[in-house]
């Protein structure tokens, strides 16, 4: 069973240009969250999403920033117009529906996708 | 901010001897969890603790939780070289919306 999957694992941008990372969930899981991660920083949590339903966007920025993960295929995290503060690493991370406890429990981490805005 | 915050910053410690790491949060929570970064890869997941759970232990790993002080600790007992890394805990304080604080990077010195 592989884990979750993230590409591209390293990307590099201008200013200005759009930015498309993709995640794969591990099979079976139907919530995904993103997080970024400046360096020597924690995770700032952006977005969680269900299949096809965006859950809870209260950390994604307003503009430029966007997220979806359609009933077929990866979800996606699209940041337009990029700048140089989007520089970051962006994790993605998944889980299975509530188990027995009534909570999702641990989540499973991809191993980022790191985007350099010049 | 809902986030959970490490203490220490950064731990330096030698092969051999313990590693404590804490945790503190601000608002209730339905569980907490501890995870790993190494350099330049993702999280891994280490040990969860329910709010209704006061110690688990898993291998090396000791957790504990006082709800009543919104604080949790991390303990490594005889560390090795190979544990050196970002620990983070992450609250869930908003049934299934995770938040992680800052991490303790952790050096284990051979």
């Amino acid at each position: 069973n592989a884990g979750v999957m993230q590409n591209p694992r390293h990307l590099v941008r201008r200013r200005g240009q759009e930015a498309r990372l993709r995640c794969s969930p591990m099979k079976g899981h139907s919530h995904v969250y993103w997080y970024r991660q400046l360096p020597e920083e924690g995770l700032k949590f952006m977005v969680y999403l269900q299949k096809e339903n965006i859950i809870d966007e209260s950390g994604m920025p307003k503009e430029r920033f966007s997220a979806e993960f359609p009933k077929e295929g990866p979800s996606i995290l699209r940041i337009q117009q990029v700048v140089r503060g989007d520089s970051a690493a962006y994790f993605c991370a998944s889980s299975p529906d509530v188990g027995l406890a009534g909570d999702i429990g641990e989540l499973f981490f991809g191993e980022g996708s790191r985007l350099t805005v010049l | 901010s809902q986030q959970g915050e490490e203490d220490p910053q950064a731990l330096s410690i030698q092969e051999g001897e313990n590693a404590t790491m804490n945790c503190s949060y601000k608002t209730s929570i339905n569980n907490l969890q501890w995870y790993r970064q190494n350099s330049g890869r993702g999280l891994v997941h280490l040990i969860l603790i329910r709010s209704n759970e006061r110690e688990k232990h898993s291998g090396r790993l000791r957790v504990t939780l006082d709800t009543s002080k919104k604080s949790s600790s991390l303990l490594i007992t005889a560390s090795r070289a190979a544990d050196t890394a970002s620990y983070f805990c992450a609250t869930d304080y908003n049934f299934n919306k995770f938040y992680f604080g800052s991490g303790t990077k952790l050096n284990v010195k051979p």
